[in-house]
């Protein structure tokens, strides 16, 4: 699986938009983009997840460059909620493929 | 629909002993997925089941061991517990491929603490 690599925390006012880095330089092409994240002594929690376009859900948006070779996670409206570490993951969608967390990057959304 | 669903949530045991961790995956999800969280490692994946077969394996000693039974529920056992075995203890499933790999639902979690 290919690696990332995401700072290590950021900030942010709550009510605006967070948007959390992330490269994947090695990323191949039939490997997805994933965000997951975690608050506190909870189970990862599933974001949203691309391929090569934009994805927008609910939750997030999800930009990706046309290289793949970096994604921006988007939280267009910050909540003291969304404090938490935010993990982007490369996989691929073959048998043996797995999820494999980094260190994450801490958002800390601030009153 | 229902969750994953761990149990139990906390467990304490002594050092030397054993332990077995229970995982229900999503109705319908054949992938179960076992995962430890320390402080110190971050989240590190220790195997996959997948049709009551191992199909992936992390890179844990043999004291770590797990299996699928045919509902799809898994089991993790830890035998000869270390004091270095305390962790959060986490099971993901997903659904079946070759339909595709679509990532993970974890549970919230079995809190191991060995003393």
């Amino acid at each position: 699986d290919a690696k990332t690599t995401q700072p290590p925390s950021m900030d942010c006012a709550e009510g605006r938009a967070a948007n959390l880095p992330c490269n994947h330089s090695t990323i191949s092409g039939n490997e997805y983009v994933y965000w997951y994240r975690q608050i506190h002594s909870q189970g990862p929690q599933y974001i949203i997840h691309g391929l090569k376009n934009n994805e927008t859900n609910e939750m997030a948006s999800l930009i990706i460059t046309e290289d793949r070779k970096s994604s921006t996670l988007i939280l267009p409206h910050a909540t003291l909620r969304d404090t938490a570490v935010y993990y982007c993951i490369v996989s691929g969608t073959g048998a043996n493929s797995k999820l494999t967390f980094g260190k994450g990057i801490t958002l800390s959304v601030r009153p | 629909k229902a969750g994953v669903t761990q149990t139990p949530r906390y467990l304490i045991k002594t050092r030397g002993q054993q332990v077995t961790l229970s995982c229900s995956p999503i109705s319908g999800h054949r992938s179960v997925s076992w995962y430890q969280q320390t402080p110190g490692q971050g989240l590190q994946f220790l195997f996959e089941y997948f049709s009551e077969t191992q199909r992936n394996k992390g890179n844990f000693p043999g004291r770590f061991s797990g299996r699928q039974f045919s509902n799809s529920r898994s089991e993790m056992n830890v035998s000869t517990l270390e004091l270095g075995d305390s962790a959060l203890y986490l099971c993901a499933s997903s659904s079946a491929r070759p339909e595709g790999f679509y990532g993970y639902t974890f549970g919230s979690g079995t809190r191991l603490t060995v003393v």
